[in-house]
């Protein structure tokens, strides 16, 4: 079975500074995509940034980039220039092959300072 | 244009009650999910429909939940004779099959506190 490990509960950054959240999988299929999903206190998910594992480019939406590691089976999130706004819970996802439901890492809480 | 719908917001009941929370997907959108986020267990999947085929139960934790897809659109999701542990947060998704990466869109949510 896959599984997802996001072995940060808690991170904190500073407003301006940069973070990486970290996520691993296991996983022995070939076909899957990888997401990073931001829930704030409004508990409303939003897509942040999504890979596909046959792309070997890393994926960017303008502040957010992943580091893709597939043969490590590592999945980071770095958030660069941390806004107040970036507050929120992150959790990684995995999904196998292009449609299916998600498997969720645990989470992590992440905090921006002023 | 609207998102995830989810009804009700929060939802109180007793204990061996019938509770049913319904999501309104976008318009258009072919796949519907119901996820569960509770503080012990993360996120789980529970049921998944894909347009007309039969749907994916795998993740339901027992025969006490079921969930309907009607027309293709609204779904329910039923949880009978509630148990305290079925506390969480429900959450629904939908989808539309063909477009790149195949986005879940998630909706607010249902807090289900069981006394």
């Amino acid at each position: 079975a896959q599984t997802v490990t996001q072995s940060q509960p808690e991170m904190s950054v500073q407003e301006a500074e940069t973070v990486t959240l970290s996520c691993t999988y296991d996983t022995s299929e070939s076909d899957y995509y990888l997401f990073w999903y931001k829930q704030p206190p409004s508990r409303q998910m939003i897509l942040v940034i999504r890979q596909e594992a046959y792309k070997q480019q890393n994926a960017t939406e303008n502040r957010f980039s992943v580091n893709f590691q597939k043969a490590a089976k590592s999945f980071s999130l770095k958030i660069s220039d941390s806004q107040l706004g970036d507050a929120a819970m992150y959790f990684c996802a995995y999904r196998r092959g292009s449609q299916g439901n998600l498997i969720f890492g645990k989470g992590t809480k992440l905090s921006v300072k002023p | 244009g609207a998102g995830v719908s989810q009804s009700p917001s929060n939802k109180v009941t007793e204990k061996g009650k019938d509770v049913e929370l319904r999501c309104d997907p976008i318009s258009g959108h072919t796949a519907l999910y119901w996820y569960r986020q509770s503080l012990g267990q993360g996120l789980e999947f529970l049921i998944y429909f894909q347009g007309n085929s039969a749907p994916d139960k795998s993740g339901l934790p027992s025969d006490r939940f079921s969930a309907e897809r009607t027309g293709g659109s609204v779904s329910t999701l039923t949880i009978q004779r509630t148990q305290q542990e079925d506390s969480a947060v429900y959450l629904c998704a939908s989808s539309f099959r063909g477009v790149p990466y195949n986005e879940q869109f998630f909706g607010p949510g249902t807090r289900l506190t069981v006394l």
